[in-house]
Order: C-alpha cells, then structure tokens, then sequence
C-alpha cells in the first residue's frame, strides 16, 4: 500500500514555465509535508516543507500548496529553469514520537527545456 | 547544518560475496539514522532506522542488516550478496525533533554481478 502517491511520473516544461508536481497522501496522522530535489548521482535535499496548519508556503521561486480536506499538497516552480532539473520527492511523516519515519512518494524526473 | 559521508561511492561486487557500506555523521549528535534504498521507479525504501547506538529496526524483511556501534557511524551489511541488493544506498540523519528533516549522504551505488 503506497501511502504517497506523486503525480504525474515525469514533467517537460520550458524554460520560463511553471513546473507543477501533485502529491496525495492517505495517513490523517501525517503532520509534516516536505519535498526533496536529488540531482543524478546526488543524496536527495530538503527542498521546502510545509506543516498542515497553514495552506501555502512560498520560498524564492518554490510554493507548497497545502489541501488537508483533499489530503493533497503540491509543489509549483515558478519561472522554471535548466538548473531546476531533478527528481522531486514528495515525502510525509508524523513528528511526534523518536519512530516517526519519513514515507516518500515514487519521485518525479522533472526536465526543463532551455 | 549536518555532513554525512558516505564509501564506498561505487561498489561492484558478485553475488555470494559480503558487503559493508559505512556512515558517519558530522555536526550533531546523537542523530536518528536511516539507511535508504533508492531503485529506479520505485522511490526512495527505508531499509532500517536507529535511535541510539546498538538500536536497530528494520523495516522490510530482507538479505541486509544494520549496525550502529558509535553515536554517529552507520554500517549496511550482508553476509551473502543477491542480485536483488543491486540498488542505490542512502544513509541519511534526523534533525531531530523535526523528524522529517532529513540529511542525506551523496549515496552508494552497488552493482551485484
């Protein structure tokens, strides 16, 4: 049973564009939402996290809209660069207690066309 | 912020023989760890997880097993490789109270011939 599911499995956009990826969760309990940029070859890094509280958080040129109702959250990349080419993991976990564990989605291969 | 470092980067190895991937955490102490298999299409699998040092949990059942003898080192192990093992392997460490802050290391890439 996959827990979080990402949407679509890969995205092409041009440069310039708006990149949108959707991620959809089931676990109630869950109370962190971060998404993670990995580069090929590279670990995976916390890109921008959001907590169910609020409904959307904006760092630079990245938003996390946030739906409890839906239970969905999605990442949107404005003004879409080469360099923004990654795969992108949504991810959910349950803060509280030393067993909370991150559950990740699948990824997404994101290419940005110059 | 926490340095984690990961080797070897790139493993060959044949089937039936052992393995030893090795972590070690700068920068914090006393760090929750993970070992995580990435395998194309299938996303990033937590293999086992370690709140303290000797305390080992394993989320799937599997050819593999963990090992936590200092605070801030984190041993992948097996006995006898599979095939199966092939894959990418992450060691990552909690931030903490934040649990799903995770730092990740640059990953091992284990080939099984």
């Amino acid at each position: 049973q996959q827990q979080v599911k990402q949407s679509p499995q890969s995205l092409i956009v041009q440069k310039g564009g708006i990149s949108i990826i959707n991620c959809a969760y089931e676990n109630t309990a869950f109370d962190y939402f971060p998404w993670y940029q990995q580069f090929p070859g590279k670990g995976p890094a916390l890109l921008i996290a959001i907590r169910p509280d609020v409904s959307e958080k904006k760092e630079g040129r990245f938003t996390i809209s946030f739906n409890k109702s839906a239970k969905q959250f999605s990442l949107h990349i404005m003004d879409s660069q080469p360099g923004d080419s990654a795969t992108y993991f949504c991810a959910a976990s349950m803060r509280s207690g030393a067993n909370s564990k991150l559950t990740f989605g699948k990824g997404i291969t994101l290419s940005v066309r110059p | 912020s926490q340095t984690i470092h990961q080797w070897p980067a790139t493993l060959v190895q044949p089937v039936g023989s052992p393995l030893s991937l090795e972590c070690t955490v700068e920068g914090t102490s006393n760090p929750n760890l993970y070992w995580y298999r990435q395998a194309a299409g299938r996303g990033l699998q937590l293999l086992f997880y370690s709140v303290g040092i000797g305390q080992i949990s394993s989320e799937v059942p599997q050819n593999l097993s963990a090992s936590r003898p200092q605070d801030r080192q984190f041993i992948l192990s097996s006995k006898k490789l599979l095939l199966s093992d092939s894959g990418f392997y992450l060691c990552a460490s909690g931030a903490g109270v934040n649990t799903g802050e995770l730092f990740f290391g640059e990953g091992s890439r284990l080939t099984v011939l």
